[in-house]
């Protein structure tokens, strides 16, 4: 149980264009997702909190007019990474917590990841 | 916010030997410390956890060490193999009730030399 994936696995786009990853939460409802960054050999940033049926938490320094974040559902979450530049080329987690197949919901299910190149 | 720094960086260890890596946490609200591989271009796996009640963790060759008044805790492995080797990565995180974000540290890129 407890399965995140992600969609796509890969995208290549050019630069300008907007790019759209998907977090789905596969067999639980996910109340609160989290979306990552991490470039390589670094660690995982934390760019902002999705929040199923409210506006998204964003943190310091992440333009949130750049990177859209929608959780309409309580299984998808979607980032929209809007006129996409090389520099915002790097690899894209998402992650859920499944409050209730977890007593205490602490522990985070990740995605696959996302590989975002842009030309 | 919470700032959780981890040491070493990198680390060579000869098969069969300990590893060690530590981490030090900002943020006594911080009650959650899971310890996560990662290999090259794969999701984080988390590998053990511990909570803030709870001083030491152990799963097989795998072990945890929490010291809450000084905010460090440790990853231990023993008996390393080879397919130990990867990216190790510390977390430290504030209760879901207050947004349950994690803190990651930087990593730590362990070798297991045969």
């Amino acid at each position: 149980g407890a399965v995140v994936s992600q969609h796509p696995s890969r995208v290549i786009c050019k630069s300008g264009t907007s790019v759209k990853i998907e977090c789905r939460s596969l067999d639980f409802q996910a109340t609160t997702m989290f979306w990552y960054r991490q470039f390589p050999k670094q660690s995982l940033m934390l760019m902002a909190t999705s929040n199923e049926g409210s506006k998204a938490t964003y943190e310091q320094g992440v333009e949130k007019d750049k990177f859209l974040i929608n959780h309409a559902s309580l299984t998808l979450s979607t980032l929209t990474v809007t006129s996409a530049h090389p520099e915002d080329s790097s690899f894209y987690i998402c992650s859920a917590r499944d409050p209730i197949r977890d007593r205490e919901p602490y522990e985070q299910y990740f995605g696959p990841g996302t590989r975002l190149t842009v030309t | 916010g919470e700032n959780v720094e981890q040491h070493p960086s990198t680390l060579s260890v000869q098969e069969g030997d300990s590893a060690v890596i530590k981490c030090t946490y900002s943020d006594s609200a911080s009650n959650y410390f899971p310890w996560y591989k990662q290999e090259l271009g794969k999701r984080p796996q988390l590998i053990i956890d511990i909570r803030s009640n709870v001083g030491e963790k152990k799963d097989q060759r795998i072990a945890v060490t929490l010291n809450k008044t000084a905010k460090h805790f440790s990853l231990h492995i023993t008996e390393t193999q080879p397919e130990d080797s990867a990216v190790y990565f510390c977390a430290a995180s504030i209760p879901p009730t207050n947004a349950g974000k994690s803190t990651f540290g930087d990593g730590t890129t362990l070798t297991v030399k045969p």
